[in-house]
């Protein structure tokens, strides 16, 4: 099993769309919990980190459910702009992060 | 502005070379890391460093090579045993303010 799983997608979605991603980690143990961003060919870029309580950034929200080690990532209004590859990522041990393959979005006019 | 540069931002290696992708940060980072990343596939750890004149093996260390001489620099010698070396490498540092920064990478291609 990996230690961090998502559906790779792709996630074809209109502007205006709700669109919902899914994210399972195997330890237990994990503190910290991220959603990248990664665009074609580029670096991974933070887009939020997860917090126990859920937490909101305009119009993305995390979610985290530490029972059933799931995170989830919530984008309203989904921009053309969007479409990247979103990468779930926790950590390991005090200063390593285990990456996601990535699920990928693509939104469409 | 502080961030992490790595270059060549492309480069091609023969069979049985060896070649060394540099990175420097200017954050005052005292952690570096070196990921690897494969088309589809998620980063995967090669070494880490979290404090100078130190560092560890990743998750897939073999065939890779690091030295942490000074606190911004953490070059990679990807050496002749590493039989599957085209990929996206990484390079990122971790501060306490601003979390982890990547550099924008380098395209390793062996012809």
């Amino acid at each position: 099993r990996k230690e961090v799983e998502q559906d790779p997608g792709p996630f074809n979605v209109p502007e205006g769309a709700t669109v919902a991603f899914n994210c399972t980690y195997s330890n237990s143990a994990s503190q910290s919990f991220f959603w990248y961003r990664q665009d074609c060919r580029k670096e991974p870029k933070l887009l939020m980190s997860v917090y126990s309580s859920g937490n909101e950034d305009g119009r993305f929200t995390a979610q985290l459910n530490r029972a059933s080690q799931y995170i989830s990532l919530l984008i309203r209004d989904s921009k053309l702009s969007d479409s990247a590859t979103y990468l779930c990522v926790v950590n390991k041990d005090t200063d390593k992060l285990i990456f996601g393959t990535g699920t990928r979005l693509q939104v469409f006019p | 502005d502080g961030g992490i540069t790595q270059s060549p931002k492309y480069l091609f290696r023969k069979e049985g070379q060896n070649v060394t992708l540099s990175c420097e940060q200017n954050l005052n980072h005292d952690a570096m890391y070196w990921y690897r990343q494969d088309p589809g596939q998620g980063l995967r750890l090669i070494y880490y460093s979290q404090i100078v004149n130190d560092f560890q093996k990743g998750d897939i260390a073999e065939g890779y090579s690091v030295s942490r001489e000074k606190k911004e620099s953490f070059p990679l010698t990807v050496t002749s045993a590493q039989k599957n070396p085209t990929a996206f490498y990484l390079c990122a540092s971790k501060g306490i303010v601003r979390g982890y920064t990547f550099g924008s990478g380098t395209r390793l291609t062996v012809v």
